[in-house]
């Protein structure tokens, strides 16, 4: 069993969707962080969250350190959001999730 | 105040040779961390160092993989009689601390593909 498991795999959305993302950790963390990844391209962290929730224009994070449980919505969805976003979590190391591939459709 | 810099940006090496891939943290960052993405896998820590010292390497391979963090240059990870199996993507991160309020940022990558 991975120590990050993150859903959907996969997403397509139409333009102007609200889009959620869930990743949820077997692990003791420091911090959990949202990274995007645009294809071969290099990673961009989203945010870096160790309690409660964050905002980011359209873009907010949620965590539930109780439920090892975190979450990224997206709202008003824009095909420029097309992009692989993964799930870390840890301290020292980081262990990740294998990505959600996120395709907004104009 | 430039990011992770790291380069080459894309390597090609032959089977048996050495791959050098460098990274110079952020300005101010004393922590850098080694991932290794594979074709279509998750990203996957390799190191942890700091200034002169690894912390915690327990996801480098056993052979043929080496890092150091001078007090002077960037992090270097180096990469043995490279195989095949080597090609990947290298991507390195820095922190100004650990803990939970510290900031990472990723470099852009050094795409490797052994021939």
């Amino acid at each position: 069993k991975n120590e990050v498991e993150q859903s959907p795999q996969n997403l397509t959305a139409q333009e102007g969707e609200f889009i959620t993302i869930n990743c949820s950790y077997s692990v003791g963390i420091s911090a959990l962080h949202w990274l995007q990844q645009h294809p071969g391209g290099g990673i961009v962290s989203l945010f870096m969250l160790s309690s409660g929730k964050k905002k980011h224009g359209r873009l907010i994070a949620t965590i539930n350190i109780q439920e090892k449980h975190s979450s990224l919505h997206i709202t008003a969805s824009h095909p420029r959001d097309s992009a692989v976003y993964i799930c870390a979590v840890g301290g020292n190391q980081f262990y990740f999730g294998t990505g959600t591939s996120l395709t907004v459709i104009p | 105040n430039a990011g992770v810099m790291q380069n080459p940006r894309h390597l090609v090496r032959r089977r048996g040779q050495e791959a050098r891939l460098r990274c110079s943290p952020m300005k101010g960052h004393s922590h850098v961390y080694w991932y290794r993405q594979l074709p279509e896998e998750g990203l996957k820590f390799m190191v942890y160092l700091q200034k002169e010292n690894i912390i915690d390497e327990s996801g480098m391979p056993k052979e043929r993989f080496s890092a150091e963090f001078p007090k002077e240059g960037p992090s270097i990870l180096r990469i043995q009689q490279v195989v095949r199996g080597d090609s990947a993507a290298y991507f390195c991160a820095s922190s100004p601390r650990v803990g939970e309020n510290s900031p990472l940022h990723f470099g852009n990558g050094t795409r490797l593909t052994v021939t």
